[in-house]
């Protein structure tokens, strides 16, 4: 199974600065057709998980362009240019590449200073 | 607009069963894969189980199988997941999503809340 491991576990961030979430699965995530299935997803307090970004770098439709998602292989990096109140929550990468099983990152929680 | 409206969680006994059940709506159903994920209380991200658009093929995570089984009505925009043998550790919220491209799940369901006690 492709482990896949977050860092930091716990972000504190002072409004409007910026916000980086590091990614790491155990094996490559390009498949062969070419494409790197690996998303990230927002869970705001008493939510469901959302999806924010897929295929690396692609946002999902409304998502701000403030979240950036960026990275290769097995190394992946969520950013957030200047974070504002509603992005409180916890931050999930989960790789689609090597299934069954479909993996998640330990999450990331992230609160503001 | 994309729905997925989980139903059927509750309080059920160690050694119990439990059927629950996603309402779709807001797409063609029947042209998805279709995805339940867990989170256990105070926990991460746990996914369970996918299945193909006409129901031929069924992917469980190691922990659930021989134990749950996925299944799906396109005629009624509906995903099932029948859970037997529950135990304390399948205690969580059940959420239903959809499965676009490459395994990516991007739309989720407000969750139903499953506890396994005595």
């Amino acid at each position: 199974d492709v482990v896949m491991t977050q860092s930091p576990l716990f972000l504190p961030v002072t409004l409007g600065q910026p916000a980086s979430i590091s990614c790491r699965s155990s094996q490559d995530l390009v498949y062969s057709d070419g494409n790197t299935y690996l998303n990230w997803f927002q869970q705001r307090p008493g939510q469901s998980p959302r999806r924010l970004i897929y295929e690396v770098s692609k946002r999902h439709f409304g998502v701000p362009d403030r979240f950036s998602g960026s990275g290769s292989g097995t190394d992946f990096t969520l950013k957030i240019s200047r974070v504002e109140a509603e992005d409180v929550g916890v931050y999930y990468c989960m790789q689609g590449t090597h299934w069954p099983p479909i993996t998640f990152g330990q999450g990331t929680r992230l609160e503001i200073k | 607009e994309v729905q997925l409206v989980e139903s059927g969680g509750g309080l059920v006994q160690p050694g119990g069963s439990l059927r629950l059940s996603c309402a779709a709506s807001g797409f063609t159903f029947s042209s998805y894969w279709m995805s339940w994920v867990r989170q256990a209380p105070g926990k991460g991200l746990e996914w369970v189980t996918n299945i193909k658009r006409d129901g031929s093929e069924k992917y469980y995570v190691d922990s659930v199988k021989g134990r749950f089984t996925v299944s799906r009505d396109n005629a009624k925009n509906s995903l099932y997941l029948h859970m037997s043998s529950l135990r304390a550790d399948d205690t969580a919220v059940y959420y239903c999503a959809r499965v676009d491209d490459g395994a990516t799940l991007d739309y989720w369901g407000r969750g139903t809340l499953v506890t396994v006690s005595s």
